[in-house]
């Protein structure tokens, strides 16, 4: 089944203890990105891949760093996580070239006190 | 810099009414894409539709509708004879050409009563 995947699900962490999220994709996507979802205001973008060892930064990349070693993995890192990073967390894949449909994974919920 | 605006933050209806839900964008660039996504209680993010800036024509898919107008900047979603499956948070939005960059509204919560 294509699919995206991100692990955890669920994460409650303190301040200042480095984390990762996985996320991992069975599609041969070139393209992939995270987004944060906050109430009202909508999903942002905060790293995104165009291929293997390209990555950039979105409209929030503070606090934040991923890493493309390989096609299939998009890693997020949070290096000293901060309370204002408690968020619900996406990645998603897609084709590169073309603004094409991206698929989501199921979504991390983060809680950092 | 893109924007999008979706200034209903949430529409009540009951069912089998007709719910509009708006989605205004800003963008520099002539060529763009615009996007709906469905958000159920669940949680996932179901992929509705793609419009490209080129292509101004409605579309129409069951009960759903677009109505893409660039003349206002307007990419408005239509249900139509709305269901208590309806019920989600729904978001407009916009891509760059390359499609590295895609900006989200705020989303818009439908909620669908028997």
């Amino acid at each position: 089944e294509a699919q995206v995947t991100q692990n955890p699900r669920y994460l409650i962490t303190v301040t200042g203890k480095k984390l990762t999220v996985t996320c991992s994709q069975n599609m041969n996507h070139e393209y992939m990105s995270w987004y944060r979802q906050d109430p009202g205001l909508g999903l942002r973008q905060i790293y995104y891949s165009m291929n293997v060892e390209v990555t950039d930064k979105g409209d929030v990349p503070e606090g934040y760093k991923v890493s493309r070693k390989e096609k299939r993995n998009f890693p997020l890192i949070l290096e000293s996580p901060s309370p204002n990073q408690t968020s619900l967390y996406f990645c998603a894949s897609s084709w590169a070239g073309g603004p094409y449909e991206q698929y989501f994974g199921p979504g991390t919920r983060l809680t950092v006190t | 810099a893109q924007k999008v605006t979706q200034a209903q933050t949430e529409i009540s209806v009951v069912e089998k009414e007709d719910v509009t839900l708006d989605c205004v964008y800003e963008t520099r660039d002539t060529t763009y894409y615009l996007f709906w996504y469905k958000q159920p209680p669940s949680g996932e993010l179901v992929f509705l539709i793609r419009r490209n800036s080129f292509d101004e024509q409605n579309e129409i898919s069951g009960r759903y509708s677009w109505n893409f107008q660039k003349s206002t900047s307007s990419f408005n979603f239509t249900i139509t004879a709305s269901q208590v499956v309806d019920s989600a948070v729904y978001f407009c939005a916009l891509s760059t050409f390359s499609g590295s960059r895609l900006t989200f509204g705020e989303g818009t919560q439908l909620t669908v009563n028997p």
